[in-house]
């Protein structure tokens, strides 16, 4: 069974960096996304990797737009969200989860990591 | 505001069923069979429960169970339990859109 584990959050300043990993037990043919979720709030969408059979598109919502990148090294089984320019509403637990059908939208995360907290504040 | 519509709560008590609706548009829930339903309690990552609006992964209960009907999806919670309170999203598949199409979420609540 795949399972999913994070890594890299933590307390950033504003105007910060910060690299998340996501180390799966085995995820080739998979599209990866990361997906986040301020306190007490609903899941938000962050963006997504896809497989290599599609070319390891990728695609970011547009509030990460230019200061969120996505990564994965499939020799390592893991994928990584790099955040830049870090702002307060970016606080959230940040979730990566494997969609095994690789598909252009959401078919389904069929596993999740366990999150990770980011929080940004000076 | 999120793309698919869920009622903000819902509640049961315990051996009663419960239905939770997810509204989206024939862009979304009313164009494809990619539905899926999360459960999510407190303090925990969200986990699978329905996928492609009526299928059921290993493992999860079949007092679990989704359905759809034109753009409107639902997931329907027979025999309550406890351990059934929980948070319920639901996401779609969605045409031209990468990220898909997320419910605000649905707190479940057994009496």
């Amino acid at each position: 069974e795949v399972q999913l584990v994070e890594s890299g959050g933590g307390l950033v300043q504003p105007g910060g960096s910060l690299k998340l990993s996501c180390a799966a037990s085995g995820f080739s043919g998979s599209s990866m996304h990361w997906v986040r979720q301020s306190s007490g709030k609903g899941l938000e969408w962050v963006g997504r990797i896809r497989g290599k059979t599609n070319n390891y598109a990728t695609a970011y919502a547009p509030s990460v737009t230019g200061r969120f990148t996505i990564s994965r090294d499939d020799s390592k089984t893991t994928a990584y969200l790099q955040m830049n320019s870090l702002k307060n509403e970016d606080t959230a637990v940040y979730y990566c989860a494997l969609d095994p059908r690789d598909c252009y939208s959401v078919c389904s995360f069929d596993i999740w990591g366990q999150g990770t907290m980011v929080s940004v504040s000076s | 505001q999120s793309a698919l519509t869920q009622p903000p709560s819902a509640s049961g008590s315990p051996g009663q069923s419960v239905t939770i609706y997810c509204t989206g548009t024939s862009r979304d829930v009313g164009a494809y069979n990619s539905v899926s339903w999360y459960q999510q309690h407190p303090g925990k990552a969200p986990k699978l429960m329905i996928y492609d609006v009526t299928r059921r992964p290993s493992g999860v209960p079949d007092r679990f169970s989704g359905s759809k009907s034109g753009n409107t999806a639902s997931l329907t919670v027979s025999g309550l339990q406890a351990e059934d309170e929980a948070d319920y999203f639901c996401i779609s598949y969605s045409l031209n859109n990468p990220e898909g199409a997320f419910g605000g979420g649905t707190k479940l609540t057994v009496l």
